[in-house]
């Protein structure tokens, strides 16, 4: 248990429809993050949040949409999806912006399938 | 733009024998991190290092600055040790990578066999 809750843990989705995936932190954390995991990829960070302002889209689509309504709650909203947006989609929180010397604490991901 | 390469990306082990997992990067940093994926996608953060050597229970991490190489070894492994090991780098000053100034290796998928 690292602290970081993400749910759903798995979804189903069609290039049509609208969902959103929700992460939940009680570190008492300041920044979290959202990053894509595809098959043999690396990691890819995707948004960063700090004191609940967004700090830098990493050019991510716009069918893509981040929320942090406060510091422990992070959601990303998904609409008109395509296949290749199939991943693993990992969220995770730090104390502070950025990281220097801390770690980092990933929630257990949701895979995500877009038909 | 700092590289980061694992090595190897795959390997099966028996039970016991000893595993040592290597990462190299291009540039100097100011970190290192070694984060372990269980097979449900969770990802635990194992060490972080900036010199020397670090020990938790049977994983050692070691790291040589001059050479620009991390290690990440496991003793007396066993088959709840299998999960894909990946390393991660902060580059310093924080520049390159994404806005989280982190660069990730693609992983090393370990197995461990009974």
């Amino acid at each position: 248990e690292t602290g970081v809750t993400q749910t759903p843990r798995h979804l189903v989705m069609g290039m049509t429809n609208k969902k959103s995936l929700k992460c939940e932190q009680h570190l008492g954390h300041n920044a979290m993050y959202w990053y894509k995991q595809s098959a043999k990829k690396p990691l890819e960070l995707m948004f960063v949040y700090s004191l609940e302002e967004r700090v830098e889209n990493n050019s991510v689509p716009s069918r893509f949409s981040p929320e942090c309504p406060n510091s422990s709650h992070l959601f990303l909203h998904l609409h008109t999806l395509q296949p290749e947006d199939s991943a693993l989609y990992l969220c995770a929180s730090s104390q502070d912006f950025p990281v220097l010397r801390e770690k980092l604490f990933f929630g257990s991901g949701t895979q995500l399938s877009v038909l | 733009k700092n590289e980061v390469e694992q090595s190897p990306q795959n390997l099966t082990a028996q039970e016991g024998e000893f595993i040592t997992i290597n990462c190299s990067y291009s540039v100097g940093i100011s970190a290192l991190h070694w984060l372990q994926q269980h097979p449900g996608g969770g990802i635990v953060s194992l060490f972080m290092l900036s010199s020397g050597k670090k020990k938790h229970g049977r994983l050692i991490a070691t790291i040589n600055i001059q050479e620009k190489h991390s290690s990440l070894h496991i003793t007396a492994s066993h088959p709840r040790d299998s999960a894909v090991y990946i390393c991660a780098v902060r580059s310093q000053g924080g520049r390159g990578g994404g806005a989280d100034g982190l660069t990730f290796g693609k992983g090393t998928h370990l197995i461990i066999q009974p």
